[in-house]
C-alpha cells in the first residue's frame, strides 16, 4: 500500500540555521503531498502542498517540491526561527482522499 | 468562524468500559477521519466516512467503532477498552484531502 517515511528526529538547530528534513513516499498512483505542523498541545495543520510533480508548495517562508522521479517532497526553510519548533509530518492523499501520514519530526531551534 | 471541537480533550478510563469520543465540526465537510497519535508511529488511520450513513474502517480499526447519523458529528466508541488504546486522538475533517484537512485538538486517553 501507499506509504510515506520522513527522517527521524529530533532534529536540533541555532535559531538562523538552514533546515531540510527529508521526505519520500511510496504511491501507485499520482498523489499529493503536503507538510503538516503540530504545535505544543494542538493539533495539526497544514503547512504547504503540491498536488503534481514540479510543483512547489511554499508558506511561512518553508517551501518543498514534489519530486516524481525520486518520489521525494523534502521540506526547506533558509533561516529558521525559535517560534518554528514543532513536530512536522509529511502526508499523502491518494485516490480515495484519505490522508497517509509519516512518522513526524520534532524539531527544536534554540536561540 | 467554522471549527471543528473534540471532547473531552482529556479522560482516564478502566479496562472494559466502553468509552466514547466526540467530534463535532461547523465546516460542512463530507469526509471526516479519526486518527491515533503515538510515538513512532505517527498518525494511523482508524475509522473514516464519506458523507451521512457511510462508515469504513482504516488500517488500526480494531476495538474501535464509528456511526455518522448526520453532518456535523462522527462519535469514535471503544467497546471494550485496552490499555492498548491508550494514546492521543485526533480527528480531522475536509470536503477533499487534496485540499486542507482541518484537526482538532485532540483528545488524550488513558486507560488504566
Amino acid at each position: 500500500g501507499d506509504s510515506v517515511t520522513q527522517m527521524e528526529g529530533p532534529v536540533t538547530l541555532s535559531e538562523e540555521a538552514f533546515l531540510t528534513i527529508n521526505c519520500t513516499y511510496t504511491a501507485t498512483g499520482y498523489p499529493s503531498l503536503f507538510w503538516y505542523v503540530q504545535y505544543p498541545g494542538e493539533g495539526l495543520q497544514l503547512l504547504l502542498k503540491a498536488t503534481k510533480a514540479d510543483d512547489k508548495g511554499s508558506n511561512k517562508g518553508f517551501e518543498a517540491t514534489y519530486r516524481k522521479e525520486t518520489t521525494s517532497f523534502h521540506l526547506e526553510k533558509g533561516s529558521v526561527q525559535v517560534s518554528d519548533s514543532a513536530v512536522y509530518f509529511c502526508a499523502l492523499s491518494d485516490n480515495t482522499d484519505k490522508l497517509i501520514f509519516g512518522t513526524g519530526t520534532r524539531l527544536q531551534v534554540f536561540p | 468562524d467554522a471549527e471543528i471541537t473534540q471532547s473531552p480533550r482529556h479522560k482516564i478510563t478502566e479496562t472494559g468500559r466502553q468509552v466514547t469520543l466526540a467530534c463535532h465540526q461547523t465546516w460542512n465537510h463530507n469526509n471526516m477521519f479519526w486518527y491515533r497519535q503515538d510515538l513512532g508511529h505517527g498518525l494511523r488511520l482508524i475509522h473514516y466516512s464519506y458523507g451521512v450513513q457511510d462508515t469504513n474502517k482504516g488500517e488500526v480499526s480494531d476495538g474501535y467503532s464509528v456511526s455518522r447519523s448526520n453532518t456535523e458529528d462522527l462519535p469514535l466508541t471503544l467497546e471494550s477498552a485496552a490499555s492498548s488504546q491508550t494514546s492521543v486522538y485526533f480527528c480531522a475533517s475536509s470536503e477533499r484531502v487534496s485540499t486542507e484537512a482541518f484537526f482538532g485538538q485532540g483528545t488524550r486517553l488513558t486507560v488504566v
